[in-house]
């Protein structure tokens, strides 16, 4: 089983510019998240979605916004990305059982 | 609002124990879980622990929980280098039906040969 799976690795963008960060889910998960983790600060919750067609704002919303395609995809964009949002990005899915996590492998992101 | 509190660093010599410990917030979390991250890597479940439980043994690692405290430790038996890794001690606050992990800031464990 692939997981949880996150495009690209790694990506340096200018201030500026926009993407959008792909993750994608083959468990059934209805839940799925997109955190971000800095040095120091462990991972912050940017927005999640509890099920096909919903979406929230966790603790560090500003300059991104999500898309829930599908019961698989979940993705975040960076409209105009600005250097404070240098990160690691994580997307996480979980089951309705345990609530137990699972990580993709992280978009180191680089604003410059 | 509160955070789920960890210290930052543990060093430990290989082969002995290691205790991470963390206080979360919500008295009310019926999950709380232990996740480790190596290097490059997202992170993975280690173990978890139901509210009605005391203690959890799983091969080298034991999990203690005391509610009362809101107090929450791992102990890795005959630390190995191959453990230095990040830990993160997580909880799952009821909130509103909403069923969100939330992490502590994580503890790096470096393992001295």
């Amino acid at each position: 089983n692939a997981g949880v799976t996150q495009t690209p690795k790694f990506q340096v963008l200018k201030t500026g510019q926009s993407m959008t960060l792909q993750c994608a889910q083959d468990m059934n998960h209805n839940s799925m998240y997109w955190y971000r983790q800095d040095p120091g600060m462990g991972l912050r919750l940017i927005y999640y979605s509890a099920s096909e067609g919903t979406t929230d704002k966790g603790e560090v919303p500003n300059g991104y916004n999500v898309s829930r395609l599908n019961k698989r995809e979940f993705s975040l964009r960076l409209e105009s990305a600005a250097p404070s949002q240098t990160s690691v990005y994580f997307c996480a899915s979980s089951d309705r059982g345990t609530y137990v996590a699972f990580f993709g492998q992280g978009t180191r992101l680089t604003v410059v | 609002g509160e955070d789920v509190e960890q210290s930052l660093f543990l060093s430990v010599r290989e082969g002995d124990s290691s205790v991470i410990n963390c206080t979360y917030t919500d008295s009310s979390s019926t999950y709380l879980y232990w996740y480790k991250q190596e290097p490059g890597a997202g992170l993975q479940l280690l173990t978890y622990i139901f509210s009605n439980m005391d203690m959890k043994q799983d091969q080298r690692l034991t999990v203690l929980l005391n509610k009362k405290d809101k107090h929450l430790s791992l102990r890795i038996a005959d630390t190995q280098t191959g453990d230095s890794a990040i830990y993160f001690c997580a909880e799952i606050p009821p909130s509103g039906g909403s069923y969100i992990p939330t992490f502590g800031r994580g503890t790096s464990l470096i393992v001295h040969p």
